[in-house]
């Protein structure tokens, strides 16, 4: 069965440094998608990208954050200058369709500590 | 704005024994509603979603949940519990009214603990 990967799987880094967490969604999808979740919180969302656009993205989504989809395969999400509040566990996500009745499917996620 | 509610931080059951773990939602268009299952260093698998028609739907694993649009509630259910079912269960809605609003709002998660 077809699934999302996430590289790496965990990911430490210090303050102030540039990170990028990589995704692998499945080949037939055409809508992607960031979210985080901080340990012990709920899964937020970030950012959805459909047609090499942003979509739509959060408030937590600030000049910080980019996304790229560099090939046919991979979808990157960049933090430029990490903070101690951006460690949590970051999963990308995938869609057939961007219609609100298809389901994502999730990636095991990356988990991201800022030292 | 959308929001989801799991008003349970923790629900213990049994094996063997029917289990429910409760959501609430509140969303301004027609709501599309799924159940999400989290199993420890695993990202979230999907389980089952309603959309419209039949207000009872079954998903993966003999799981269901039930759609009831006056209570404004999705809980999920399985008439038999297994410890393997031991797991954190996410509740997400979606707002139905266009395809721009494509983010899920999650609810904040019941973790599900069978004892054998």
């Amino acid at each position: 069965e077809p699934e999302v990967t996430q590289t790496p799987s965990h990911q430490v880094t210090q303050m102030g440094q540039e990170v990028i967490l990589r995704c692998v969604p499945i080949s037939n999808h055409l809508y992607f998608y960031w979210y985080r979740q901080i340990l012990g919180q709920k899964v937020e969302f970030l950012v959805s990208f459909y047609n090499n656009e942003i979509s739509e993205k959060s408030e937590i989504f600030d000049d910080q954050f980019s996304v790229e989809r560099p090939d046919g395969s991979n979808f990157t999400l960049k933090i430029r200058s990490t903070k101690l509040e951006d460690s949590a566990m970051y999963f990308c996500a995938s869609s057939e369709e961007g219609n609100p009745s298809y389901e994502q499917y999730f990636g095991p996620g990356t988990r991201l500590t800022v030292t | 704005a959308q929001s989801v509610a799991q008003p349970e931080d923790q629900v213990n059951v049994a094996e063997g024994n029917p289990l429910t773990v409760k959501c609430t939602y509140s969303v301004s268009g027609n709501p599309y509603l799924f159940w999400y299952v989290q199993y420890p260093n695993r990202g979230l698998q999907f389980l089952l979603k309603y959309i419209t028609g039949d207000n009872l739907v079954k998903g993966s694993y003999g799981f269901e949940a039930e759609f009831n649009k006056s209570q404004t509630s999705f809980h999920l259910k399985k008439p038999s519990a297994l410890v393997s079912d031991s797991a954190l269960y996410f509740c997400a809605v979606r707002d139905g009214r266009d395809t721009g609003f494509q983010k899920l709002v999650f609810g904040t998660g019941t973790r599900l603990l069978v004892s054998p």
